[in-house]
């Protein structure tokens, strides 16, 4: 079980640009959440998807949107891309709803934007 | 409003030392509580939560809801202890807030 996936491991993008983060999650788990990590600060959760659909949001712009596809994996997009975008952008995937649910994250995409 | 509070930024300890890493929260309501950790150049994993009462790698937790706190502590700090923690609740278990994390530094 190759756990959570994420790509691409780092990218390097212009202001004003469009980027797009990919995750697949574990074997066996249905929702993905997506956290964003600036430079010395904890995750901020962005948003997460299950049965396809957006089930919670964060506090952030609707320059972030994202999709799920029916094999669970899913994919963050970032428009006009600012500066303060850079960070580290986690994926996360659990089992909906389920007890004592254990939450597993990837090991991240780290964005730069120049 | 929801929030987690890290005091330290980084706490460093003399190897044998015992550890306490100090965690506040703010949550109306019963949030299950978290501690995560990063090992240098690993992912983000989970430590302990309070609900299973476990002690993992040496390390308990215990909640206190009166004064709103969940400190992490060990008797004797390893320097494999090395790690970014973060102390984290969750309204539900699939979102989570994380506080900002305490750096622990073993010291040899």
């Amino acid at each position: 079980d190759a756990g959570v996936t994420q790509s691409p491991t780092h990218l390097i993008k212009t202001r004003g640009q469009q980027v797009t983060l990919r995750c697949s999650p574990k074997s066996g788990h249905d929702t993905v959440s997506w956290y964003q990590q600036a430079l010395g600060q904890g995750p901020q959760f962005i948003f997460q998807y299950y049965e396809e659909e957006e089930r919670q949001r964060g506090n952030f712009p609707d320059r972030f949107s994202g999709h799920q596809f029916p094999n669970y994996s899913s994919e963050l997009n970032v428009n006009a891309l600012l500066l303060g975008d850079s960070a580290l952008y986690l994926c996360a995937s659990s089992l909906y709803a389920a007890a004592g649910n254990t939450i597993y994250f990837g090991e991240g995409s780290w964005l730069t934007v120049v | 409003a929801q929030r987690v509070t890290q005091p330290e930024k980084l706490l460093s300890v003399f190897k044998g030392a015992p550890v306490e890493l100090k965690c506040n929260y703010s949550y109306s309501g019963s949030p299950e509580l978290f501690w995560y950790v990063q090992y240098s150049r690993q992912r983000l994993q989970l430590l302990l939560r309070h609900i299973s009462r476990e002690s993992i790698k040496g390390f308990t937790a215990d909640l206190n809801k009166g004064e709103t706190s969940f400190h992490l502590k060990k008797p004797f700090a390893q320097e494999e202890d090395s790690a970014m923690y973060y102390c984290a609740l969750s309204p539900r278990d699939d979102k989570i807030i994380f506080g900002k994390g305490t750096r622990l530094h073993i010291l040899p």
